[in-house]
């Protein structure tokens, strides 16, 4: 098993730009994705493959990897962006969350 | 157009056994890296992986519940069931299913259903 750690809560003005780190051992070997959750709904996809935007997802968002971390990037942040972020990944057996960010946008 | 709807109890006692339906539309569990997975989130808690059934009906579990988790298949009436074994209160949550892509190390969970909250509660 291994453990995926995300900053519980990130605040960003809007029009700025927002990074969220996601870490783990070995990250570096495997693919990361992100996932945007709204109150009351369900997590949405929004980055793949450490940098991949499924259709749909603003060009605002993208992903990079670095070593063992991974970083969701939303550039220009527009108070819709507002949400917890997840990280995830895939170790051939098993997936993990990372415990989620909060985005805060004021 | 995917689809996916989670089904079963709101309430369960504790000891009980949990079993829940994802039933889903728009894709085959029968292509090539296609999965279902599912995932639950305690109230104001992280998300949680729970299982994975493949194309291939390889089925794969999470660590820590692996011993009480059991996931199965009917592709004939593109269903996906869960069960869980003698609940506890802590496993109150909104359980979710959702349609995955694996290729190798990548896996990630491009369509999900709107959740079913259990509670469990004598």
């Amino acid at each position: 098993s291994f453990d995926l750690t995300q900053p519980p809560s990130v605040s960003v003005s809007p029009g700025q730009t927002a990074s969220i780190t996601c870490s783990g051992d070995k990250l570096g070997e495997r693919y990361a994705c992100w996932y945007q959750q709204r109150p009351g709904q369900p997590p949405m996809l929004v980055i793949y493959q450490d940098t991949r935007r499924p259709s749909g997802i603003p060009e605002r968002f993208s992903g990079s990897s670095s070593g063992n971390t991974a970083t969701l990037t939303i550039s220009g942040t527009q108070v819709m962006d507002e949400a917890d972020y997840y990280c995830q990944a895939w170790d051939g057996f098993t997936a993990l969350f990372g415990g989620g960010t909060k985005l805060t946008v004021l | 157009q995917v689809t996916l709807r989670e089904s079963g109890p709101a309430l369960v006692k504790p000891t009980q056994t949990l079993t829940l339906t994802c039933t889903f539309s728009g894709f085959s569990l029968t292509t090539s890296g296609m999965c279902v997975t599912w995932v639950r989130q305690p109230p104001g808690k992280a998300l949680e992986w729970l299982a994975l059934v493949a194309w291939d009906d390889d089925k794969y579990y999470s660590t820590s519940l692996k011993t009480r988790l059991t996931i199965s298949r009917d592709t004939s009436k593109n269903q996906v069931v869960l069960t869980l074994t003698n609940m506890d209160p802590m496993d109150t949550a909104t359980y979710y299913c959702a349609r995955a892509g694996r290729d190798g190390y990548s896996l990630h969970f491009d369509s999900w259903g709107q959740g079913t909250l259990v509670t469990v509660s004598s």
